[in-house]
């Protein structure tokens, strides 16, 4: 079974560019998450999707994040315009639904560093 | 209150040894709590997990030690080897949450020849 996939595995961009992450989490697995990782910190959950629906983006600082799920299978994150803060490793992880959502498996991540 | 206190932040065991991390949480209503082990490079795996409807779950060299009145849970590496160097997530979820995971801050796990 293949696990979760994410690309690029790492990204330098300067401040005020825009960045898109993108994310194909486990053949048949309905809930898709977005974490970030800053350096030395837990991952932070920034958007939950069940299929192609917004399930919690609480935390996703819409002012400059984005992210969608459109077929209901891989997801794009993107940030627009970066800033300094937004250093850190971006996972992906998926599980089969919602009601398993206590067993999610993650991608390797993306890196990014904003210079 | 969904805060999830992880220490200590770093640990260096002699191989054999036992590495102890421990967990403490707010919320009561927390009924997963797994722990994440995450190498270099890599995304966090599931390790090993429990409810708290039991005190003890052990899977081979892995114990999770879980206190409910505490509000406290703990992860124990028997005969700690260098390939458990890593780092280790305490988690915990809330199945009326959308079983969302919190996480710990980490600990940096080596376990020295």
């Amino acid at each position: 079974e293949a696990g979760v996939a994410q690309s690029p595995r790492y990204k330098i961009i300067e401040k005020r560019q825009s960045v898109a992450f993108w994310c194909n989490p486990i053949s048949g697995h309905a809930t898709l998450y977005w974490y970030q990782q800053i350096l030395g910190q837990g991952p932070k959950l920034l958007i939950q999707f069940q299929n192609n629906g917004v399930v919690d983006d609480s935390q996703l600082p819409k002012d400059r994040f984005s992210a969608e799920r459109l077929k209901g299978v891989d997801s794009t994150l993107k940030i627009q315009p970066a800033k300094l803060e937004d250093s850190a490793v971006y996972l992906c992880a998926s599980s089969l639904d919602l009601g398993t959502g206590y067993e999610q498996y993650f991608g390797p991540g993306t890196r990014l560093t904003v210079t | 209150q969904q805060q999830v206190k992880q220490s200590p932040q770093s640990l260096i065991v002699q191989k054999g040894g036992i590495s102890i991390i421990n967990c403490a949480y707010e919320n009561t209503a927390f009924d997963y709590f797994p722990w994440y082990q995450q190498f270099p490079g890599k995304g966090p795996a599931l390790l090993i997990a429990i409810r708290p409807d039991v005190s003890e779950k052990k899977e081979g060299r892995f114990t999770i030690s879980f206190n409910k009145s505490a509000k406290q849970f703990s992860l124990h590496i028997m005969d700690s080897q260098p390939g458990d160097s890593a780092t280790y997530f305490c988690a915990a979820s809330l199945t009326g949450g959308g079983n969302k995971l919190t996480f710990g801050t980490g600990t940096q796990l080596k376990v020295e020849l």
